[in-house]
């Protein structure tokens, strides 16, 4: 596997199911990022993790949990989410978060919310 | 935080044609880059611009960082190049953090 990788591709969930999202950085990185892409609307920073800081933003509710247990890999767990919560959940990574750093994406995961 | 503002929201193109994708910025940024969204959701790296200029085949960029805004240069379109262009800056003290304008959507017809 090479670059960022995400999995699953697609999820159709309940919204009193729980489920995780995962991504894989092969690039030797060491920050990693959620975005969420909803219809129409640009991509949204969720969370940050990075060897320098975690940024969570503060407007992400708290159905929405991430993960990192080493600068490889990055959870999003989800839990009692809503129909809105519905979109496409972006990862990236770069080489740190402190400094300016291009960022990669992986391929996303298409939630949908029933 | 920075607002983006890209221009124009839609275009749609004959196959072979030249087009400019404009990225205004409310602030000044130093960390700027160019993507490529394909119907699959994929985005891919265009450019990683701060400023100056870059050519990669048809595609070319040019920032002027102390005007705030970027180009994005596409020429002898093609209908693999239709597909949403995003612009993404960073402001100083960000680090790598980046806000995403809305997105140009490219239709190219063959």
């Amino acid at each position: 596997e090479t670059g960022v990788t995400q999995t699953p591709r697609h999820l159709v969930m309940g919204m009193t199911n729980k489920k995780s999202l995962k991504c894989e950085q092969h690039l030797g990185h060491n920050a990693m990022y959620w975005y969420k892409q909803s219809a129409k609307k640009p991509l949204e920073l969720m969370f940050v993790y990075s060897l320098e800081e975690r940024v969570e933003n503060n407007s992400v509710p708290s159905r929405f949990s991430p993960e990192c247990p080493n600068s490889s890999h990055l959870f999003l767990h989800l839990h009692t989410l809503q129909p809105e919560d519905s979109a496409l959940y972006l990862c990236a990574s770069s080489q740190g978060s402190g400094g300016i750093y291009e960022q990669y994406f992986g391929p996303g995961t298409r939630l949908t919310v029933t | 935080g920075i607002q983006v503002e890209q221009s124009p929201p839609d275009l749609i193109l004959q196959e072979g044609a030249n087009s400019t994708l404009r990225c205004n910025f409310s602030d000044s940024v130093n960390n700027l880059q160019w993507f490529h969204q394909n119907p699959w959701g994929q985005l891919i790296n265009l450019f990683y611009i701060p400023s100056g200029t870059k050519q990669n085949g048809r595609l070319s960029a040019t920032t002027v960082a102390t005007e705030r805004y970027s180009l994005l240069y596409i020429s002898s379109s093609q209908t693999t190049d239709s597909g949403v262009y995003f612009c993404a800056g960073g402001e100083e003290t960000s680090g790598s953090r980046l806000t995403f304008g809305e997105g140009t959507q490219l239709t190219v017809n063959p």
